[in-house]
């Protein structure tokens, strides 16, 4: 069974930085390109970085580009999501996906991890 | 980047009927990579729908995707009780990927 389990989410100041990481389970991780999403409460769902399987290539939205940086150890199978300068509007779930083989989308999630950024 | 829009904002049906959810997309999605995701309180979102049509595993065939190009449907056949959720569409065919705001199916 292919399972992600987030960690690394809490409060955070604006200003500050956070690592989130989401370990994999189930599933040849080093094969497949994984995403990490958020949403804010209350709202819908914003794709906040790609990063590729064997490729490694890394894609982020305008939102994020410059403060979060999206990596991978297959070593250890975790993504990792780095976020610096935080602001207010940043405060959200934050969920990893994997991306399926082919033309299938992000099929396995995580349950999410909750990030808020508070003064 | 691609917006896509979801119509309607709410839905509001009973059980047994059919649901017809509708999302435009602003520039043609790249080889119909347009998916379905139902999402519940609390939870992740579930993927239904990939390539537009195709369903995920262990989907049941009461949903459907259809559309190509810029107009898409994701129809559910008879409502049941665990249906009620919120859904969204999403396009990964060009990066950044991007989701539609979401249609709420509620009980009337």
């Amino acid at each position: 069974e292919e399972q992600l389990l987030e960690s690394g989410g809490g409060l955070v100041q604006p200003g500050g930085s956070l690592r989130l990481s989401c370990v994999a389970s189930g599933f040849t991780f080093s094969t497949y390109a994984m995403v990490w999403v958020r949403q804010a409460p209350g709202k819908g769902l914003e794709c906040v970085a790609i990063i590729g399987g064997l490729d490694d290539n890394t894609y982020y939205a305008d939102s994020v580009k410059g403060r979060f940086t999206i990596s991978r150890d297959n070593s250890r199978n975790t993504v990792y999501l780095q976020m610096n300068t935080l602001r207010v509007e940043d405060t959200a779930v934050y969920f990893c996906a994997k991306r399926g083989r082919g033309l299938v989308a992000a099929d396995s999630w995580g349950q999410g991890t909750l990030v808020t950024v508070s003064s | 980047e691609i917006v896509l829009t979801q119509s309607p904002g709410t839905l509001s049906l009973s059980p047994g009927e059919r649901a017809t959810l509708s999302c435009g997309v602003s520039q043609s999605v790249i080889s119909n990579c347009l998916a379905w995701y139902q999402q519940k309180p609390g939870q992740a979102p579930r993927l239904l729908i990939y390539g537009a049509s195709s369903r995920a595993t262990g989907i049941p065939d009461r949903f459907s995707g259809s559309g190509s190009g810029t107009d898409f449907t994701l129809t559910i056949s008879r409502l049941e009780p665990e249906d009620f959720a919120v859904y969204y569409c999403l396009q990964y065919g060009s990066t950044p990927w991007t989701f539609g705001q979401g249609t709420k199916v509620e009980i009337k």
